[in-house]
């Protein structure tokens, strides 16, 4: 079955380090986002890519880093910069008709 | 940052009752509306996409309607299970086509 594969479910880091998060998917879909979402809030878009090799920022890209060196893959980095890590990240991508949306189910990362 | 916003924020209802959930979006630069279903531990799936002012869809017991001019779309689940119980994410996509902006979603729970 084709789909998006985030991993891990969840993720404990001590405060201060740099942690990755996992996102590679089997569907040839050109573009991919990483959303963010926190309790009582909405998603909200840290950071896509329509191709490989190009990315964009998103509203709340402060503290994180992305790479696209493959279609696959897109990898979301949150750095120590990041004030608030703790939180609940989902990845999607998209075909190429812009209406269809695949996601993932999700990674829960808790810094302590 | 377009605004896109969902009400009530959360909903308790009995088996057997109707219920309804409105997401306003902006009205200019309009390309689509999407409406998503999200389980807790899974991944959101999706419900309907619309694009034309007017548009009216079903599937099942659920349907949706759109208002393009005013910016809002309407989600109505007749007769609802236990089943239905999970958060319903609308999502608008600007004429850039290229991306979601979420609303904060509205959380069902249907009580047998």
């Amino acid at each position: 079955d084709g789909g998006i594969t985030q991993s891990p479910k969840y993720l404990f880091r001590k405060e201060g380090q740099n942690v990755t998060l996992s996102c590679e998917q089997n569907l040839n879909h050109d573009a991919m986002y990483w959303y963010r979402q926190d309790p009582g809030q909405g998603l909200r878009l840290i950071y896509y890519s329509q191709i490989v090799n190009d990315f964009q920022k998103g509203d709340i890209a402060e503290g994180y880093s992305v790479s696209r060196e493959k279609k696959e893959s897109f990898p979301l980095t949150v750095t120590s910069a990041q004030k608030n890590p703790t939180a609940f990240y989902l990845c999607a991508s998209r075909d190429r008709t812009n209406y269809g949306y695949t996601f993932g189910s999700g990674t829960r990362l808790t810094v302590v | 940052i377009l605004n896109v916003e969902q009400s009530p924020q959360s909903l308790h209802v009995q088996e057997g009752d109707s219920t309804n959930f409105t997401c306003s979006f902006p009205s200019s630069n309009f390309y689509a509306l999407h409406w998503y279903r999200w389980e807790t531990a899974k991944s959101p799936k999706a419900l309907f996409v619309m694009t034309l002012n007017g548009d009216e869809k079903k599937k099942g017991r659920i349907s949706a309607t759109l208002n393009t001019k005013e910016g809002y779309s309407y989600l109505y689940i007749k007769g609802s299970q236990p089943e239905d119980s999970a958060t319903y994410l609308c999502a608008f996509t600007n004429n850039a086509g290229n991306m979601l902006t979420f609303g904060g979603g509205t959380r069902l729970m249907v009580k047998p």
